[in-house]
């Protein structure tokens, strides 16, 4: 069984950084692509960008370019989704995607990230 | 970027009755499209990819139709459980892009 598990809610400051993660189980994790969606409070998704494990190539939606860096370590089947700069524009749900194929076919169960003075 | 534009924006419906949710791309994504529901608090999950095929488990009263630009979901008789918001997503393009959701509420 595919396993998408995140990291907890964080709640940050303006200005800090903070790095989130999803561990993958139950595939091989350096063949697929894997990536990040955020919903912000009550509203849609947005597609951030994905990683794949084997290489480390990744792809970035041109709205998340330069403000987030997605990676992977393959050595523990994890993702993850930094920032280096939080704003309060940020607060919202993320969730780790797995690609089948190029559709999301997992989801993980989403980190709630929180920026506030 | 492929605009993803769903219509309607919400969708009042019965139980038992049908509902039709549509969805528009801005050029063409062949049939790299796939569906989404989600529900208050939950992640989305996959119903539908490759525009037609539905995903293991998701019950066959879901149907998607279409190709290039113009697609469909069907729920044949909506039941209590599929009130929710509905989100289309092209998969031809490197930049992936989602549609901003219909919502079908009960009538």
């Amino acid at each position: 069984e595919v396993q998408l598990v995140q990291s907890g809610a964080e709640v940050q400051k303006p200005g800090e950084s903070l790095r989130i993660s999803c561990k993958a189980s139950g595939y091989t994790f350096t063949r697929e692509w894997i990536g990040w969606v955020r919903q912000m409070p009550g509203k849609g998704l947005d597609w951030m960008g994905i990683v794949f494990p084997g290489d480390s190539e990744t792809r970035y939606s041109p709205s998340f370019q330069g403000q987030v860096t997605i990676s992977a370590d393959k050595s523990i089947n994890t993702a993850y989704l930094q920032w280096n700069d939080l704003k309060a524009s940020d607060t919202g749900m993320y969730y780790c995607v797995r690609l089948t194929s190029g559709f999301l076919g997992e989801w993980g169960q989403g980190t709630l990230v929180t920026v506030s003075s | 970027e492929i605009v993803m534009t769903q219509s309607p924006a919400t969708l009042s419906v019965s139980p038992g009755e049908r509902a039709t949710l549509s969805c528009r791309a801005s050029q063409t994504v062949s049939s790299n499209l796939a569906w989404y529901q989600q529900k208050p608090g939950q992640a989305p999950r996959l119903l539908i990819y490759g525009a037609s095929t539905r995903a293991t488990g998701i019950p066959a009263r879901f149907s998607g139709s279409g190709s290039g630009t113009d697609f469909t979901l069907t729920i044949s008789s909506l039941q209590s459980e599929d009130f929710a918001v509905y989100y289309c997503h092209q998969y031809n393009n490197r930049l992936q892009t989602f549609g901003q959701g219909t919502k079908v509420e009960i009538k």
